[in-house]
């Protein structure tokens, strides 16, 4: 079975500045992908970045990159220049080809202070 | 061009009560993906539906069923309403199952009283 673990509840960063949101997961499978979504109080689970296992290139998207460990089975997102607007809930998913399921992580509520 | 749409926004029913949720993929999407979000927690997968036929069911009871149409938008159907079905009902569609491009709807919230 497939699990993401999150295991910071929440985190608080001050605008402008670099936060990481860590997150390990467990596979037996080769080939997957692996995301973070946010969700703001608006509820829409929003695409952050999206990176595939195969690839050893971390993904980056604007001021959000990702550290992608595979040995390791760790997948943090890294928020540079942190805004206002990046104040929201933050989910670790995991997908395979196997059963095309999303498995989330418990997530991680995210505060970025004026 | 239209994101997913779902609905209602908002619903409240009674325990024993059925309910139906709505979802509308976006254009040219033929996979639809439910998922249940309890407050505080990550979303559970429920069922996905591909070019009609159901693709896979996560581990929740026979109370619940889905069903997709010719057109792609799918309905989940709730049976039986416990004051435990009380969530966020968000849909997800995609290209095809694999494709791993999600987008996700705004949800329905749906209250058990």
């Amino acid at each position: 079975a497939q699990t993401v673990t999150q295991s910071q509840p929440e985190m608080s960063v001050q605008e402008a500045e670099t936060v990481t949101l860590s997150c390990t997961y467990d596979t037996s499978e080769s080939n997957y992908y692996l995301f973070w979504y946010k969700q703001p109080p608006s509820r829409q689970m929003i695409l952050v970045i999206r990176q595939e296992a195969y690839k050893q290139q971390n993904a980056t998207e604007n001021r959000f990159s990702v550290n992608f460990q595979k040995a390791a089975k760790s997948f943090s997102l890294k928020i540079s220049d942190s805004q206002l607007g990046d104040t929201a809930m933050y989910f670790c998913a995991f997908l395979t080809g196997a059963n095309s399921k999303l498995t989330f992580g418990k997530g991680i509520t995210l505060s970025v202070r004026p | 061009d239209a994101g997913v749409t779902q609905s209602p926004t908002h619903l409240i029913k009674t325990r024993g009560q059925h309910v139906t949720l709505r979802c509308s993929p976006i254009s040219g999407h033929k996979s639809v993906s439910w998922y249940q979000q309890v407050l505080g927690q990550g979303p559970q997968f429920i069922f996905q539906y591909y070019e009609k036929e159901e693709r896979g069911r996560g581990n929740f009871p026979d109370r619940f069923s889905a069903r997709q149409f010719p057109n792609y938008s799918s309905e989940l159907n709730v049976n039986a309403l416990l004051l435990g079905d009380s969530a966020l009902y968000l849909c997800a569609s995609s290209p095809t199952p694999i494709s791993g491009g999600y987008t996700f709807g705004s949800g329905t919230r749906l209250t058990v009283v």
